[in-house]
């Protein structure tokens, strides 16, 4: 099925530094959603984004959607060590069951 | 607030054998049903979704099965397991059409 393009695909960095990740796509979307997902657990939504341009926080998390509505943008600022894990990108078609696509990810593995 | 369980967590199972994974949903009425599947480093793939009692939709044809026989039970099935199905199968739950909520994950091995 369709994935999003995320990138990067893995990123290290060290405690303390800014993380940015971002998500296009090829189709336009109304809902963009980011999860988190830990080793061996389900993803855990962080933000979800319903209008283009609206820029959304969630404690040091920041995630815009794109003018365009074909990307989005996920910012986590003064990384920490629960940081780590995989985040994806998930764009939605409101108004149909089946059609949340989901980014390739993004693996943060942060160094102390 | 709504949760949602699957079980069992973890399953080793040999070529050929059955497999029934199940997933319920607590707190909540009509959701819609997902199951996904999970490469090891990789993204998601929804394999079937449901948006009531015995309506089932496959996305990718393969040899498993999927059944919704109570409003907030999901389960799937296959008859014969095969070595490609190893992952780890997620089960998520939405209301209406908005995003998924995920379960826990069941990691199988198919040996």
């Amino acid at each position: 099925g369709q994935q999003l393009n995320q990138s990067p695909q893995s990123m290290f960095i060290q405690e303390g530094e800014d993380v940015s990740m971002n998500c296009t796509s090829s189709s336009i979307f109304n809902t963009w959603l980011w999860y988190k997902q830990d080793p061996g657990e389900g993803p855990v939504l962080l933000i979800a984004l319903y209008k283009a341009g609206e820029l959304t926080s969630n404690g040091r998390l920041t995630a815009q959607f794109g003018i365009t509505r074909k990307d989005s943008f996920l910012n986590i600022s003064a990384s920490i060590p629960s940081d780590v894990g995989i985040y994806f990108c998930a764009g939605l078609i409101t108004g149909t069951a089946s059609k949340l696509t989901f980014g390739t990810g993004t693996r943060l593995q942060v160094t102390l | 607030s709504q949760t949602i369980h699957q079980w069992p967590a973890t399953l080793v199972q040999p070529v050929g054998s059955p497999l029934s994974l199940e997933c319920t949903v607590e707190g909540t009425s009509n959701p819609n049903l997902y199951w996904y599947r999970q490469a090891a480093g990789r993204g998601l793939q929804l394999l079937f979704y449901s948006v009531g009692i015995g309506q089932i939709s496959s996305e990718v044809p393969q040899n498993l099965s999927a059944s919704r026989p109570q409003d907030r039970q999901f389960i799937l099935s296959s008859k014969k397991l095969l070595l490609s199905d190893s992952g780890f199968y997620l089960c998520a739950w939405s209301a209406q059409f908005n995003g998924r909520s995920f379960g826990p994950g069941t990691r199988l091995t198919v040996t």
